[in-house]
């Protein structure tokens, strides 16, 4: 069975520093790997995704994430990150069968002024 | 742009009473789902439908079941209500093939007293 761990629950940054969220994913066969975003009291964005190709995949809002398969991660980055940008992400791996995504925890990001 | 309406942001009920939660997407997707979001557990799919009147269980199926009578329309149905069913409740909508995006409505917060 597939699964997605994200294992920081809660990050702080300062603002304009830079950011990563960690991913790892489980699955059998080539995945399907999905970042979300969730502002406070809305539903949830797709900021990227990842099947095939370049294994650096650039989001919207200035996110990038990177495939690796030796280590099955696939970590969401920003450069510098804004006040706007605090909300919960999740990470998700689609499956074989129809369109049907795994979910991560989420992890709730904080940014200080 | 896609849109993905939920028929309530909040909504309080009695244990033992039949709740109906309603969505309804517009960009004639084949695809939708019903997700539940408690904290720490990310989203856990509850029921999927690829297609009018045929359903599949998720992963907690327990306590709920579904209605697809036009493709636009998934209806969640808490037969009996109970406490442990207080939770965030997502509803998603995707084209049918592997890899699509899933759209999100902005989600119902139920609390079941």
């Amino acid at each position: 069975a597939q699964s997605v761990t994200q294992p920081d629950i809660h990050i702080t940054v300062s603002e304009g520093a830079s950011l990563e969220l960690r991913c790892n994913y489980s699955y059998g066969a080539t995945p399907y790997l999905f970042w979300y975003v969730q502002s406070p009291g809305q539903g949830l964005q797709l900021l990227l995704k990842y099947f095939s190709g370049d294994t650096l995949v650039q989001g919207i809002k200035g996110f990038e994430a990177e495939f690796k398969r030796s280590q099955s991660s696939f970590n969401l980055r920003k450069p510098s990150v804004h006040w706007s940008d605090a909300a919960e992400y999740f990470c998700a791996v689609g499956n074989n069968a129809g369109n049907m995504l795994t979910f991560g925890g989420g992890t709730r990001l904080m940014v200080k002024p | 742009d896609v849109k993905v309406t939920q028929s309530s942001r909040y909504l309080v009920k009695r244990t033992g009473e039949k709740v109906f939660l309603e969505c309804v997407q517009d960009m004639d997707h084949e695809n939708m789902f019903w997700y539940r979001q408690d904290p720490g557990l990310g989203l856990r799919l509850i029921y999927f439908s690829y297609d009018v009147k045929m359903k599949e269980k998720g992963d907690i199926p327990e306590g709920y079941s579904v209605s697809r009578e036009k493709k636009e329309r998934f209806s969640l149905i808490l037969e009996s209500a109970s406490t442990n069913q207080t939770s965030m409740y997502l509803c998603a909508s995707s084209p049918m093939d592997r890899g699509e995006t899933q759209y999100f409505g902005p989600g119902t917060r139920l609390l079941v007293l």
